[in-house]
């Protein structure tokens, strides 16, 4: 069974440009994470959905940062304009209640941002 | 909300047991989750353990957890230069269909 896919791997953009992450959860897992980790610390979940529907996107920042999963498979979180504090690991994550009994996660490798 | 906390660094010679613990916030975690991270990779469940048992062990991992001072704790026993990574340690809750709190993860360096 393939793992989250996620592309590219590493991006370097210049300030104030857009970016944007694709990511291809599990095949079958209904809920897709997407998490922003920061050099030395944990992941910190930006928005996650449920099939296409974002349920909790609270922590998005709104005002740059956009993301959709239109048919409910994979997804893509972008960042318009981009600023130096954006610089990060950009990771996606999937999971499934019907294939666990513990709600693991399946994170992909991440995208490595860095913004100059 | 929650908070998880971990200390950042541990640092042991190969052959040796490795202990990681956590500290959490919310008692009304439903799971408690040990997490992986290697290099350049994502993340990878080692091993999980529901919040109405205080001890799990799988292999050469051993988790304890004492729920009302709501600390985790992680033992990798014989532990190999191959453990060296980082060690999350997160928190989920039944009703909230997957949604975790990270720690900030532990540093684990084995020396041979």
């Amino acid at each position: 069974e393939a793992g989250v896919v996620q592309s590219p791997r590493y991006k370097i953009i210049e300030k104030k440009q857009p970016v944007a992450f694709w990511c291809n959860p599990i095949s079958g897992h209904n809920t897709l994470y997407w998490y922003r980790q920061n050099l030395g610390q944990g992941p910190e979940l930006l928005i996650r959905y449920e099939n296409e529907e974002a349920v909790d996107d609270s922590q998005l920042p709104k005002d740059r940062f956009s993301a959709e999963r239109l048919k409910g498979v994979d997804s893509t979180l972008k960042i318009q304009p981009a600023e130096l504090g954006d610089s990060a690991v950009y990771l996606c994550a999937s999971s499934s209640r019907h294939r666990t009994t513990n709600n693991e996660q399946f994170f992909g490798p991440g995208t490595r941002l860095t913004v100059l | 909300g929650e908070d998880v906390e971990q200390s950042l660094f541990l640092s042991v010679r190969e052959g040796d047991s490795s202990v990681i613990n956590c500290t959490y916030t919310d008692s009304s975690s439903t799971y408690l989750y040990w997490y992986k991270q290697e290099p350049g990779a994502g993340l990878q469940l080692l091993t999980y353990i529901f919040s109405n048992m205080d001890m799990k062990q799988d292999q050469r991992l051993t988790v304890l957890l004492n729920k009302k001072d709501k600390h985790l704790s992680l033992r990798i026993a014989d532990t190999q230069t191959g453990d060296s990574a980082i060690y999350f340690c997160a928190a989920g809750f039944e009703g909230n269909a997957g949604k975790s709190t990270f720690g900030d993860g532990t540093t684990l360096t084995v020396k041979p």
